[in-house]
């Protein structure tokens, strides 16, 4: 099974600020990584595709990177309604695996 | 749109069975891929099953394989999950996800298994 090492797994920030979250494979998965928000009590919802293009209706403030084994997800101006959980996913084989998430709390 | 709607959760006793379904609109159901993605209470997500839009193929994680089922009815654009031998540690909201990109995902239905 293909490992999903998402770091860190919480971190404090301010409005405004630049978030990095991380995902590492523990083999290539070419570029089949989406990333996803969670609200509390809510479903996730896909921000990213295809490890770097931005799903419809998604602020621009979301990117991502990456490919093969190290992806990475950048909030460039963390806004109030941003503060979630975040996953990672990887389609490349199966099972499916979903990094351990990042909570992204107000400083 | 695409719209995405569980249902059929709610509590079982260990050991019991219990049936999901998910009813999709706002796609041609019938060309894609559909999953189940579950999470425990204060836990993280964890994929289920996957099942081919044709129905022909079937994925499961190791957790429920010989337990749960997965089925589709592309005339009804709906989509099951037979779950049977419950065990406490199932309890979870489980939601319903569309393609092999797992894309757009329903709201959830919760399962709760106890005696």
């Amino acid at each position: 099974d293909i490992q999903m090492t998402q770091s860190p797994s919480s971190l404090s920030a301010s409005v405004a600020d630049r978030v990095t979250i991380t995902c590492r494979a523990s083999q290539g998965i070419r570029n089949d990584l989406g990333w996803y928000q969670q609200k509390p009590g809510k479903a996730p919802k896909r921000l990213i595709y295809a490890a770097s293009s931005l799903q419809s209706g998604v602020p621009s403030r979301f990117s991502g990177s990456g490919s093969g084994t190290e992806f990475t997800l950048t909030i460039s101006s963390l806004q109030p309604e941003d503060f979630a959980t975040y996953y990672c996913l990887q389609h490349n084989t199966y099972p499916r695996t979903f990094g351990q998430g990042t909570k992204v709390e107000i400083k | 749109e695409v719209q995405l709607l569980e249902s059929g959760g709610g509590l079982v006793q260990p050991g019991g069975s219990l049936r999901l379904s998910c009813a999709a609109s706002g796609f041609t159901f019938s060309n894609y891929a559909m999953n189940w993605v579950r999470q425990g209470p204060g836990k993280g997500l964890e994929w289920v099953s996957t099942i081919s839009g044709g129905g022909g193929s079937a994925y499961y994680a190791d957790s429920v394989k010989g337990r749960f089922t997965i089925s589709r009815d592309n005339s009804k654009n709906t989509q099951y999950l037979q779950m049977n031998s419950l065990r406490v540690e199932d309890t979870a909201v489980y939601y319903c996800a569309s393609a092999d990109t797992l894309a757009f995902w329903g709201q959830g239905t919760l399962v709760t298994v106890s005696s």
